[in-house]
């Protein structure tokens, strides 16, 4: 199947830096991929879906100044959590819908990227 | 999006057949129902998805009734390795989006 990788998959920071990950379609091109994140022993949630070549479009309550997603190409997208503050410390995970097997509607995510803020 | 409701959680020993039952009465007529599988600390892997009767690939069979309003996930002879969070989405083949609910915790025990 269609893999998806994330860098890096593990960033410790002070508070206040920013970070940025990258989350690429490595075998198939995305003209869309998702940013979720994942607070320990809770479930994924949809933070935003990035666009390639437009804005990304966030879910309500996510900060899109503070959550910058940029998706310059077909298989690359990357957050970067600006400012990032202890209650940012998260498990972030990515994900591609690979077009050429829409039949069947199967999202790939990446390994997740573990954010923790110090 | 179909809204699903799921068992927090299940145990099972080492060998048996596991199956995990998934609610979503309020399913579209275009939506599919996908499966997927968590570890800790990595990305959801894709197990199965299918839109009525039974499907069969080579790690579980998914089984969805006539009114579609749930479906068994159906994982045979578990191995330890098999411990992890399963999650039911249900969703319009297409759409973007998808909303994951609290998922199953399977524990396999020796």
């Amino acid at each position: 199947g269609a893999v998806v990788s994330q860098h890096p998959s593990r960033v410790i920071c002070k508070s206040g830096t920013s970070v940025k990950i990258e989350c690429r379609s490595l075998d198939f091109q995305a003209t869309t991929m998702f940013w979720y994140r994942q607070f320990p022993k809770q479930s994924l949630m949809l933070m935003a879906t990035s666009n390639e070549g437009s804005k990304a479009t966030y879910e309500q309550g996510v900060e899109k100044d503070k959550f910058l997603i940029n998706h310059a190409s077909l298989t690359l997208s990357t957050l970067t959590v600006t400012s990032a503050h202890p209650e940012d410390s998260s498990f972030y995970i990515c994900s591609a819908r690979d077009p050429s097997t829409v039949s069947t509607d199967t999202q790939y995510f990446g390994p997740g990227t573990r954010l923790t803020v110090l | 999006l179909a809204k699903t409701t799921q068992p927090i959680s299940m145990d099972s020993y080492e060998g048996q057949e596991v199956n995990i039952t998934c609610s979503h009465n309020n399913i579209a007529t275009n939506d599919y129902i996908t499966w997927y599988q968590q570890f800790p600390s990595q990305g959801p892997r894709f197990i199965i998805q299918g839109y009525k009767t039974k499907v069969t690939n080579e790690v579980a069979s998914l089984f969805i009734p006539a009114d579609r309003k749930s479906s068994t996930l159906s994982l045979p002879r578990v191995s330890l390795s098999d411990t992890a969070v399963y999650y039911c989405l249900g969703g319009e083949t297409g759409a973007n989006n998808l909303f994951f609910g609290t998922g199953t915790r399977l524990t396999v025990i020796p």
